[in-house]
C-alpha cells in the first residue's frame, strides 16, 4: 500500500515564528502536493512539484514555500506564520506511471496548525 | 478557471432512504474523483472516473459521470450509519486537482 506520512500531526505555533511541515511517501511518485483544508471551502493547492527540486504555484501559494530535495519527501514552509494560518494541511502524492485509468492521488494523514 | 460546486453541503438522512449527491464542474477535464473523510483523518479514495457515461458501484455507493453535463453524482442506497462522514469530489488531472467545497453526511438510526 501507498503510504504518506506527515511527521506532525497537531502543531501549535506562535505568529512570526518559521514553520516546517514535513510530508515523506515510500511509493516513489513523482508528484508531490500540499493542500490547506478548512470549513466550507474544501481543499484548496497550495503547491505542487512533478520532480526534484521543481515545484509549482497552487491557488493559493502566498504566505509559504516550498522544497523538494529528495523524490520522497516535499516540505511546506511558513517563513512567518501568521492566524490565518491556523488550517489542516494535507499532503498528497501520485505517479504517472502505470495504467492511465489507475493513477489516483493519496493523502496523508494531515497536520493541524495552530497558529496564536 | 476550474471551479468545482458540490451541493448539498449538509445533507441528514434516515437510515434505509436513498439520496444523491451531486458535483459540479466548469470546464473540461481529465477525470473525476470521489474521496470520503471521516472525521479527524485523512481522504480516502473511492472512485475514479474517467470517461462520459462511466458508472462506479462499490458496496450502498454508486458514482456517474456525464461529462457533457460537467456533472457527476454520488448515489447512496438503503443508507447505513457508517457511511457518515464528509464526501468530496475532485475534478482534473494527475497534476492538479480541484476540490469541491465537501458534503457533509450524516444518517441517523
Amino acid at each position: 500500500d501507498v503510504k504518506v506520512t506527515q511527521s506532525s500531526r497537531y502543531l501549535v505555533k506562535r505568529t512570526g515564528e518559521k514553520v516546517f511541515l514535513e510530508c515523506v511517501q515510500d511509493m516513489d511518485h513523482e508528484n508531490m502536493f500540499w493542500y490547506r483544508q478548512d470549513p466550507g471551502l474544501g481543499l484548496r493547492l497550495i503547491y505542487f512539484s512533478y520532480d526534484v527540486k521543481m515545484k509549482e504555484k497552487g491557488d493559493i501559494p502566498e504566505g509559504y514555500s516550498v522544497s523538494r530535495e529528495k523524490k520522497e519527501r516535499f516540505s511546506l514552509i511558513l517563513e512567518s506564520a501568521s492566524t490565518n494560518q491556523t488550517s489542516m494541511y494535507l499532503c498528497a502524492s501520485s505517479t504517472f506511471r502505470g495504467s492511465f485509468s489507475g493513477n489516483t492521488i493519496y493523502f496523508g494523514e494531515g497536520s493541524w496548525l495552530t497558529v496564536v | 478557471e476550474l471551479k468545482v460546486e458540490q451541493n448539498p453541503l449538509f445533507l441528514s438522512m434516515q437510515e434505509g432512504k436513498n439520496y444523491t449527491i451531486y458535483c459540479n464542474y466548469s470546464t473540461t477535464s481529465d477525470r473525476l474523483y470521489w474521496y470520503r473523510q471521516d472525521p479527524g483523518k485523512s481522504l480516502e479514495s473511492l472512485f475514479v472516473l474517467l470517461s462520459n457515461g462511466a458508472v462506479k458501484q462499490e458496496g450502498r455507493l454508486m458514482a456517474s459521470l456525464d461529462t457533457k453535463a460537467r456533472l457527476s453524482t454520488l448515489h447512496i442506497t438503503a443508507a447505513v450509519h457508517d457511511l457518515s462522514a464528509t464526501y468530496f469530489c475532485a475534478v482534473g488531472g494527475a497534476q492538479k486537482l480541484v476540490f469541491g467545497q465537501g458534503t457533509r453526511l450524516t444518517i441517523n438510526p
